[in-house]
């Protein structure tokens, strides 16, 4: 059964922290993994990634797959409150769709 | 920047009625999704579909669901007969091509009484 595991479940930083999210996965047929962030509503698309060992960057956030060892990292320096949302971490199978883990609710305290 | 449009935002309805739950994707998006998230849970994949059919569903997907893309620009879910279980968030997601980031719309939240 595929199976995507995000780790820690909840996180509570202070604004200028850097947090390390986790995310392990054990699927069939992976064809990439992908990172979103979710606050209210419709989650919104962070990085994709299908190869090891390429940090994908945007501004604050990085992101790197290991796909030897099946695990994925996202990266938040400098946090700041705007920051705080759920992290949303999918695996894209080659059935053509996205399998989720249960996510990390990351709170930033000014 | 192009939205996957979902309509509409909240839908309250009574178990055993239809619900059908519009979205129009992103307009030179090839591929669409039906995911749920059913509140404090993970979000589920429900169907996928390509070139007017159905290419991938998941087990939720039962007959009770259907979907249809009944002209160029929306992209239906229908619940025939709704069930208390069935209340969640659904969202509806769409790609340009495969190995390409989906864009989400913002939900349609499903409350059945």
């Amino acid at each position: 059964e595929d199976k995507v595991v995000q780790s820690p479940l909840s996180l509570v930083v202070h604004e200028g922290d850097t947090v390390t999210l986790n995310c392990s996965y054990e699927v069939t047929n992976f064809r990439s993994l992908l990172w979103y962030k979710q606050e209210k509503k419709a989650p919104t698309f962070l990085f994709m990634l299908t190869s090891s060992g390429i940090e994908k960057k945007s501004g604050r956030l990085s992101s790197i797959l290991d796909k030897k060892e099946l695990f994925s990292i996202l990266n938040i320096t400098a946090t700041q409150t705007g920051d705080s949302a759920v992290y949303l971490c999918a695996v894209e199978t080659g059935a053509n769709n996205l399998f989720f883990g249960t996510g990390t609710r990351l709170t930033v305290i000014p | 920047e192009p939205e996957v449009t979902q309509t509409p935002s909240h839908q309250v309805t009574q178990m055993g009625q239809e619900v059908i739950l519009r979205c129009v994707p992103i307009s030179n998006h090839l591929y669409f999704y039906w995911y749920r998230q059913i509140l404090g849970q993970k979000v589920e994949f429900l169907v996928s579909f390509y070139n007017n059919e159905i290419s991938e569903k998941s087990e939720i997907f039962d007959d009770q669901f259907s979907v249809e893309r009944p002209d160029g620009s929306n992209f239906t879910l229908k619940i025939r007969s709704t069930k208390l279980e069935d209340s969640a968030m659904y969202f509806c997601a769409s790609s340009p091509r495969r190995d390409y980031g989906y864009t989400f719309g913002s939900g349609t939240r499903l409350t059945v009484v």
